[in-house]
């Protein structure tokens, strides 16, 4: 059965500082990976995804992940952050199929 | 903006009544996909609709049904409310070039804020 893990609930970081947001999956077959952003009041907003090819995926806003297959994971970075930034991120996954597999959410919480 | 409304924004409803929740696709997208958002917690899927037939479910009862119409708008309803169904309602569209696969970009609407008492 797939499943996504992401292992902070809750990210805080300075304004201008780097960060990344861990998330990894389980699945026994190949997996489509996403990273999306919820702000507060709002849906869910693709900021990338990967689904074959280059294991280096960029995304909007200056957001990039990496897949790495042997480790299972898919973490989500950017170089320097912005207060802006500050929201809900989620990691989800599927098999190509219709349904997609969350990830419970990380807070990312920039301050000035 | 995604192009993609829901409504009504926020509902209160008692335990045991039914609710219907509304999405407005982007135009022209023939597949529409209800999660269902619990507090604290990621989207967990409800059911797919592609080309107004249900695609695909995931575990929720029987009493969450859907409909989509030819004007790619949708609806969930969800009958004998339990206090457990409070959540955010999301409604999620996306143009299937050759079918309903969730690789096509999903856009998602604001959400509806479902409260049961």
């Amino acid at each position: 059965a797939q499943s996504v893990t992401q292992l902070d609930s809750q990210v805080p970081v300075f304004e201008e500082a780097p960060v990344e947001l861990r998330c990894n999956y389980s699945s026994s077959v190949s997996v489509y990976l996403f990273w999306y952003v919820q702000y507060p009041n709002q849906g869910l907003q693709l900021l990338l995804k990967y689904l074959s090819g280059s294991t280096l995926v960029k995304g909007i806003n200056g957001f990039e992940a990496e897949f790495n297959k042997s480790q299972t994971s898919f973490h989500l970075r950017k170089p320097s952050v912005h207060i802006s930034d500050t929201a809900e991120y989620f990691c989800a996954a599927d098999t190509g199929g219709f349904k997609t597999i969350f990830g419970a959410g990380t807070r990312l919480f920039v301050k000035a | 903006e995604t192009g993609v409304t829901q409504s009504p924004t926020h509902l209160i409803k008692t335990r045991g009544q039914q609710v219907t929740l509304r999405c407005s696709s982007q135009s022209g997208h023939n597949t529409v996909s209800w999660y269902q958002q619990a507090l604290g917690q990621g989207p967990q899927f409800i059911f797919q609709y592609y080309r107004e037939e249900e695609n695909g479910r995931g575990n929720f009862p029987p009493r969450f049904s859907g409909l989509q119409f030819p004007n790619y708008s949708s609806e969930l309803n969800v009958n004998a409310l339990e206090l457990d169904d409070s959540a955010l309602y999301l409604c999620a569209s996306s143009f299937g070039t050759s079918g309903p696969y969730t690789t096509d970009t999903q856009y998602f609407g604001p959400g509806t804020r479902l409260t049961v008492l």
